[in-house]
């Protein structure tokens, strides 16, 4: 079945510790997203991507990094700059084309928390 | 510049009773408008879409919109709620350009009783 894999489903972070979430799709979508999730927030964009080894930042960028080396993968670094990561990420993409944002999938997230 | 306003953080309904999530949008181009639902620990999963064709949306499990430009509204409803519709909500926004970045609103979690 196609869809966007993330993993892992939970992760904790020390202090000082940079940690990678990952985000896999076999949809063949040109287009992957991240996005950062807090209670009574809605969701805020991080980093986006529309095309292999090109991201861009997004509402929030800062204490992040990201990768675009292969289609189908956009992993997410939560570095150590990121002074309070704890929220729930949430990875989607779309195939590109006139009709934007029509066809987002997301993944089933990761929840991240510091010990 | 775009945003999204949802009013109304919890709302609670009796199973079979109306549904009413409000979502009220600003936007400096012709809008595309979204309602997306999140059930606990999973993603989001598109319920209904506007993209300036017919004004009454409908989608997903018996839920429908209408967009209303003069009142800036695509407020989400559904005639008769079930339990399985106990979820969060999220109203988003986007223009209609390849580029264009999709706003989300703060989301309005769905409480349905007996």
């Amino acid at each position: 079945d196609g869809g966007i894999t993330q993993s892992p489903k939970y992760l904790f972070r020390k202090e000082g510790q940079n940690v990678t979430l990952s985000c896999e799709q076999n949809l063949n979508h040109d287009a992957m997203y991240w996005y950062r999730q807090d209670p009574g927030q809605g969701l805020r964009l991080i980093y986006y991507s529309q095309i292999v080894n090109d991201f861009q930042k997004g509402d929030i960028a800062e204490g992040y990094s990201v990768s675009r080396e292969k289609k189908e993968s956009f992993p997410l670094t939560v570095t150590s700059a990121q002074k309070n990561p704890t929220a729930f990420y949430l990875c989607a993409s779309r195939t590109d084309g006139l009709a934007t944002n029509e066809k987002l999938f997301f993944g089933s997230g990761t929840q991240l928390s510091v010990l | 510049a775009q945003s999204v306003t949802q009013l109304g953080s919890h709302v609670s309904v009796s199973e079979g009773a109306l549904v009413l999530l409000r979502c009220n949008y600003s936007s400096s181009v012709p809008p595309y408008l979204f309602w997306y639902v999140q059930y606990p620990n999973q993603g989001l999963q598109l319920l209904l879409k506007y993209t300036s064709a017919a004004t009454l949306v409908k989608g997903i499990n018996g839920f429908e919109a209408e967009f209303k430009k003069s009142e800036t509204s695509f407020h989400l409803t559904k005639p008769s709620a079930h339990m399985s519709d106990a979820a969060e909500y999220f109203c988003a926004v986007s223009g209609a350009g390849t580029a264009s970045k999709l706003t989300f609103g703060t989301g309005t979690r769905l409480q349905v009783t007996l």
